[in-house]
């Protein structure tokens, strides 16, 4: 069974800019997630999608924003690039998160790392 | 706000030894727990996961305890290798939210 995927591994921006960053999720999978591990902060609660839908999102400014696709697959944009947006972005993907919230397991993707210069 | 916390940060032990690495979270209203690893530059692996309903699972080498009423969970480790050199993390799961709040982690070394 193949795993959650990211795509680019790598990607950089310049200060200003527009990020997009994709998911897929586990076959089967309709909930999917981001999160930013940035360098000295750890791992930060970005975004939940579930059945196409924002469901919740972390301490972040509106400049961050996502979607999700009808085959459950996700897109995390980022405009107006600043320098601190520099960090590893992890997405995961669960089972039906929105119907049973503690049953099932998150599981992540590799990442993509995103330079800001 | 729920908090995580991985004490210690760092550890470096010589292979074979049991050892245990410290999660503790400040508000018991949490769905689940789970344990991570995650190499370096790498995405995260997922370890083990405990319901809030559960005292521990295991899996292999490893053993993770739940105490919600302490506030605590610990990751047991046995027998160690040089294999499980990683950064070992630990997330509280808010339920409703659906959000993982992490520890910090546990940057462990395991010297052949």
């Amino acid at each position: 069974e193949a795993g959650v995927t990211q795509s680019p591994t790598h990607l950089i921006k310049t200060r200003g800019q527009q990020a997009t960053l994709r998911c897929s999720p586990i076959s089967g999978h309709t909930s999917v997630y981001w999160y930013q591990q940035a360098l000295g902060l750890g791992l930060q609660f970005l975004l939940w999608y579930d059945e196409g839908e924002e469901r919740n999102r972390g301490n972040f400014p509106p400049r961050f924003s996502g979607r999700q696709f009808p085959n459950y697959s996700s897109e995390l944009n980022v405009n107006a690039l600043e320098l601190e947006d520099s960090a590893l972005y992890l997405c995961a993907s669960s089972e039906a998160g929105a119907i049973l919230p503690s049953v099932y397991e998150q599981y992540f993707g590799p990442g993509t790392r995103l330079t800001v210069t | 706000k729920q908090e995580v916390t991985q004490i210690p940060a760092a550890l470096s032990v010589p292979e074979g030894e049991n050892l245990v690495l410290n999660c503790s979270f400040t508000d018991s209203a949490i769905y689940n727990l789970q344990w991570f690893r995650q190499d370096p530059g790498k995405g995260l692996t997922s370890l083990l996961l405990i319901q809030s309903s559960q005292r521990e699972q295991t899996s292999g080498r490893l053993n993770a305890s739940l105490d919600k009423s302490s506030g605590r969970s610990t990751l047991y480790i046995a027998a160690s290798q040089p294999g499980d050199s990683a950064t070992y993390l630990c997330a509280a799961l808010i339920g409703g939210a659906q959000k993982l709040v992490f520890g910090q982690g546990t940057r462990l070394t395991i010297n052949p």
